[in-house]
């Protein structure tokens, strides 16, 4: 049971246009979600994080969406970069005493130039 | 600073063999987690250790794998009785302090482990 899904394997954009990520949960308890990027050979970097008290969460050119009644999130990457290129993972989480990130597929996001 | 290291970073082993799989968190790190990611998967939570407490060992896929945390630092991940269906990338990951809201776990590069 996939509790944390990302139902797009790839993405390709154009250099300077807007990437967006998307990411559904299932479980209602989770309050706390974030996103994760991955280059080849390394380990997942963390990127940015939204509480459900919010919606919005903006750093530089990252922005996540969070839309609860559709337990719904997405990451906005604006403008994209040929560095951007990677593969993005969603996590969610409980922040109450639990500290297990349920992590999505990922997204492998190529930004073309 | 120096981030989360593990050891080592391929390994190549014929099934039934056992397998050491080292991860050494940042330091003054409290919070140390295993992952494993396997082909076309997201991460998989294995094990967690916090501090001096009992580790949460409820992700662990079966008796073949078990970890450890010696003098609350390093860890290591052993699988015995390698089956191929363990070759995955194993992942450590450490953060400050867990409980309460979530802080961000600095993650290592990762072992690739490959069972023939």
């Amino acid at each position: 049971d996939q509790q944390v899904k990302q139902n797009s394997p790839s993405l390709s954009v154009q250099e300077g246009r807007i990437s967006i990520l998307n990411c559904d949960y299932t479980n209602s308890m989770f309050d706390y979600f974030l996103w994760y990027k991955k280059y080849p050979a390394e380990g997942p970097t963390f990127l940015i994080s939204i509480s459900s008290i919010k919606d919005k969460n903006e750093d530089g050119r990252f922005t996540v969406f969070l839309n609860k009644s559709a337990k719904h999130l997405s990451l906005h990457i604006v403008p994209s970069q040929p560095g951007d290129s990677a593969v993005y993972f969603c996590a969610a989480s409980e922040t109450s005493g639990t500290y297990k990130y349920i992590f999505g597929t990922g997204t492998r996001l190529k930004v073309l130039a | 600073g120096a981030g989360v290291s593990q050891s080592p970073s391929n390994k190549v082993t014929e099934k039934g063999k056992d397998v050491e799989l080292r991860c050494d968190p940042i330091s003054g790190h409290t919070a140390l987690y295993w992952y494993r990611q396997s082909l076309g998967q997201g991460l998989e939570f294995l094990i967690y250790f916090q501090g001096n407490s009992a580790p949460d060992k409820s992700g662990l896929p079966s008796d073949r794998f078990s970890a450890e945390r010696t003098g609350g630092s390093v860890s290591t991940l052993t699988i015995q009785r390698t089956q191929q269906e363990d070759s995955a990338v194993y992942l450590c990951a450490s953060s400050l302090v867990a409980g309460g809201p979530p802080d961000t776990q600095y993650f290592g590069p990762g072992t690739r482990l490959t069972v023939l």
